[in-house]
């Protein structure tokens, strides 16, 4: 059974460049959450998506980021015109179900030059 | 806003001392408790879920309880492998009923 697959798993950008961070479910998972992990700093959650919709963004910042599940694919996360403080690890999990227990990926690590 | 505080910050036992981690929580209609555990450079793996107070869950070594305002880990006769950081999250009902709120972890270091 694969788990919940995120790539790539390390990624370097230089200020101003967008981000694209992908994650492919669990299988049998329609659930899709973000989170972001500060250095330092506890997970934070950023968006819920469930195929094709957003269900809840109210941890995503205002500019920049956004999140998309279409119908077929992953997840994307996607960060425009990045800044130093961008920096962070970002976990993707998924469930089966609003209150089923999210399952995680091992996360992307992401460098601003 | 939903708060989660877990103590200690780190956590050092010997082998086969065991003890116990904390999480409390302030929220606004609980709809889940759950413990994870972190190792460097992976994800969160998903141990239990809590609903309900006086609700006990045990997996190996580990037992989760949980009342009104707290959730305990014990870890009983810990071994080196059970290093990690261990985290608390809680789901609460309204508009964000699919988001976690994490604490930040109690990082345990368990000697041979």
């Amino acid at each position: 059974n694969a788990g919940v697959m995120q790539n790539p798993r390390h990624l370097v950008r230089r200020r101003g460049q967008e981000a694209r961070l992908r994650c492919s479910p669990m299988k049998g998972h329609s659930h899709v959450y973000w989170y972001r992990q500060l250095p330092e700093e506890g997970l934070k959650f950023m968006v819920y998506l469930q195929k094709e919709n957003i269900i809840d963004e109210s941890g995503m910042p205002k500019e920049r980021f956004s999140a998309e599940f279409p119908k077929e694919g992953p997840s994307i996360l996607r960060i425009q015109q990045v800044v130093r403080g961008d920096s962070a690890a970002y976990f993707c999990a998924s469930s089966t179900g609003d209150n089923q227990p999210q399952h995680f990926g091992d996360g992307t690590r992401l460098s601003i030059l | 806003e939903d708060q989660v505080t877990q103590s200690p910050e780190a956590l050092r036992l010997q082998e086969g001392e065991s003890s116990s981690l904390n999480c409390s929580y302030t929220v606004s209609g609980l709809r889940g408790l759950f413990w994870y555990r972190q190792d460097p450079g992976k994800g969160p793996e998903f141990l239990f879920t809590l609903y309900s107070a006086g609700e006990e869950k045990e997996k190996e070594r580990l037992k989760a309880t949980l009342t009104k305002k707290e959730s305990f880990l014990h870890i009983t006769a810990p071994k080196p492998e059970d290093s990690a950081t261990y985290l608390c999250a809680v789901r609460t009902g309204g508009t964000s009923y699919g988001k976690l709120t994490f604490g930040q972890g109690t990082i345990l270091t368990v000697h041979p």
